[in-house]
């Protein structure tokens, strides 16, 4: 597509439940990254993929945080057992590689109730 | 672990005033980045600085990345009501290259 696609753009969900978030990458955009931005912050490095591979995930706060990338383009994060500090906006990004400029998504708004 | 800050977090100007943000590492980046965030979007790319010293414009906007490669500024000529929204820095997170943001700095311009 033209631009990084994500959904849903909204998402409320009760605390313990478990969410899926959707990233549609840049189409040949082989490098995506996931972040979370909290109100007033930066946003914040959750996990990196290079093709189908987790690069780097040392950003995901604990083990409740999971994201996949099958094909190399689509990828899920998932979290489970939310709670109300996982709420935040969740924003992922593509790039033609690892070290040029990136283009975020619009993100999906996380709020834990 | 590496951080990058930077000043100020807040900004007003009365448009048509000059507006500047600073980057700062207390580490030596191999590259910055910009980004712009309009109120309620995204943060939208604007350069990316490698080279020490390096300076870039971009229209009114102007880039620098200081000669130790540990600081950075953006510069904003005759500020616009267009100009408004959160400037981030992002320096890459070592040993790799994953951008890392600074908190921003909130433009705020007065018509």
């Amino acid at each position: 597509g033209a631009g990084v696609s994500q959904t849903p753009s909204n998402k409320v969900t009760e605390k313990g439940k478990y969410v899926e978030l959707r990233c549609d990458p840049i189409s040949g955009h082989t490098a995506l990254y996931w972040y979370r931005q909290s109100l007033g912050q930066g946003p914040e490095f959750l996990i990196y993929f290079q093709g189908t591979g987790a690069a780097d995930d040392s950003g995901l706060p604990n083990d409740r945080f999971f994201a996949v990338r099958p094909e190399g383009s689509v990828s899920t994060l998932k979290i489970q057992r939310t709670e109300r500090g996982d709420s935040a906006v969740y924003l992922c990004a593509s790039s033609p590689e690892g070290n040029s400029g990136y283009t975020f998504g619009s993100g999906t708004r996380l709020t834990v109730v | 672990g590496q951080q990058v800050m930077q000043i100020p977090q807040y900004q007003h100007v009365q448009e048509g005033e000059d507006f500047t943000t600073y980057c700062n590492s207390s580490t030596t980046l191999s590259n910055i980045q910009w980004y712009k965030q309009r109120p309620g979007g995204h943060p939208v790319f604007l350069i990316q600085l490698v080279k020490s010293g390096e300076v870039k414009k971009q229209k009114r906007l102007t880039f620098q990345f200081g000669e130790a490669k540990k600081n950075s500024s953006l510069h904003i000529t005759a500020t616009q009501t267009t100009d408004v929204g959160t400037y981030f820095c992002a320096g890459p997170k070592a040993p790799g290259y994953i951008p890392t943001f600074g908190r921003g700095t909130s433009l705020i311009v007065h018509p």
